[in-house]
């Protein structure tokens, strides 16, 4: 299995609610890495979990909490976020934190009402 | 933050063509990386490149590592109309911040 999973694909959201987003690969990888990315931009590092544990907080608001359950999941739990955070959130992997290359899921896409 | 310099913005070609793209840097990069990214999908790695010099292949893709390690090159032969995506560079820069810069993208429309 070479792909990493992400969903839901679309969520839409108020500024009170409190939602999740998932990300999962089974490919033995022991690092993970949370982007947000704007329209026509490049991705922008948010987190990275090297072997579950929280490696890089890219100076990342606090209303966004990441958790890695265990090496295959990781999350990203979501509260009282503006409009501006609404984005592509994409989650990546790979073997670990020395490796450059990332695989990256299919994202969700994001919207904040 | 840092970004490379990624040119051109914007290509729009006739099919069959070949393209080619470049990412430079006035920093020292050890690692290239070439993404393509659809509408709506994350991107995904076309090429990784390693070493000062080196010329590597997938498919009708060609990339290489500058050799001041400065600059990157992307090629694409023939081109086809699924080449249609933004593509994008990026790299690690020498040192201990094993955190990828990443060039503003490349967006290439194909004419078929």
């Amino acid at each position: 299995d070479t792909e990493v999973t992400q969903t839901p694909k679309h969520l839409v959201m108020g500024m009170t609610n409190k939602k999740s987003l998932k990300c999962e690969q089974h490919m033995g990888h022991r690092a993970m890495y949370w982007y947000k990315q704007k329209a026509k931009k490049p991705p922008e590092l948010m987190f990275v979990y090297s072997y579950e544990k929280l490696s890089i907080n890219e100076s990342v608001p606090s209303r966004f909490s990441p958790e890695c359950p265990n090496s295959s999941l990781l999350n990203l739990h979501l509260h009282a976020l503006q409009p501006e955070d609404s984005a592509l959130y994409l989650c990546a992997s790979s073997h670990d934190r020395f490796d450059n290359e990332q695989f990256f899921g299919p994202g969700t896409r994001l919207t904040v009402l | 933050g840092q970004q490379l310099n990624q040119s051109p913005q914007s290509m729009f070609i006739q099919e069959g063509e070949d393209v080619s793209m470049n990412c430079t840097s006035s920093s020292i990069f050890n690692t290239w990386l070439w993404y393509k990214q659809d509408p709506g999908e994350g991107p995904v790695l076309l090429i990784a490149l390693y070493k000062a010099g080196e010329l590597t292949s997938n498919g009708r893709l060609t990339a290489q590592f500058g050799i001041t390690r400065k600059d990157s090159f992307l090629n694409i032969s023939a081109s086809i109309p699924s080449d249609v995506g933004i593509y994008f560079c990026a790299g690690q820069r020498a040192g201990n911040n094993r955190k990828l810069i990443w060039g503003l993208g490349t967006s290439l429309a194909v004419n078929p």
